[in-house]
């Protein structure tokens, strides 16, 4: 299996623009979860999806940042407007409903000016 | 609230010796517990995981972690360290339901001198 994948490996944006992040899990996993890793704040969650359906927004920081999966195989999460303090590596991982192991993606290293 | 604390922000230790990395939990049951490695501008791995059974498991790459549950801890051990493990090291805890949430500890990072 190719495991996650994440696209793209980096990404570097203007404040104000649009950013939008993809995830494609490992085939047959059913839950996916968005993560934010920062020198300052460590890995936090953001959001979860269990059968494509979010379980748990809570981690997500505000109204700027959306999360969707639209089917099984792919994940998008979105920011707009983008701002310089979303500056961070975004990870992907996803796991088989009652196996508890999270596999996760290389990650998106996210740069805004 | 279940939390993870890793006190060990950073560790060096010379190539060859032992290596001992603390994580303590605070849950209200035994919890399933996992140690991650991160390489540089690497994902996430998983080195092991404990769910139930023999408190002393083995992970991939000669780790291997105990799980004491009267001290809430869940160490990672390697009897020799190599320059290759130098890395960053989360250890997670998940609710022991079906539930597939983790919480993760603030994480330490390993340095290895020659």
């Amino acid at each position: 299996d190719a495991g996650v994948i994440q696209s793209p490996r980096h990404e570097v944006t203007e404040m104000g623009q649009e950013v939008t992040l993809r995830c494609k899990p490992i085939s047959g996993h059913n839950s996916l979860f968005w993560y934010r890793q920062t020198m300052m704040r460590g890995l936090e969650l953001l959001i979860y999806f269990n059968n494509n359906v979010p379980i748990d927004d809570s981690g997500m920081p505000e109204d700027r940042f959306s999360a969707k999966m639209p089917n099984a195989s792919f994940s998008t999460l979105k920011i707009q407007p983008s701002e310089p303090r979303d500056s961070a590596v975004y990870f992907c991982a996803s796991s088989s409903s009652g196996r508890n192991i999270q596999y996760f993606g290389a990650g998106t290293r996210l740069s805004v000016l | 609230a279940q939390s993870v604390t890793q006190p060990d922000i950073h560790i060096t230790v010379s190539e060859g010796a032992s290596l001992e990395l603390r994580c303590n939990y605070s849950y209200g049951a035994t919890p399933y517990l996992f140690w991650y490695v991160q390489s540089p501008g690497q994902g996430l791995q998983l080195l092991l995981k404990y769910f139930s059974g023999d408190t002393l498991v083995q992970g991939i790459k000669g780790f291997e972690a105990e799980f004491k549950r009267s001290q809430s801890s869940f160490n990672l051990r390697k009897p020799s360290v190599h320059w290759s493990d130098a890395a960053e090291y989360f250890c997670a805890v998940a609710p022991n339901n079906a539930g597939n949430m983790l919480t993760f500890g603030g994480g330490t990072r390993l340095m290895v001198k020659p």
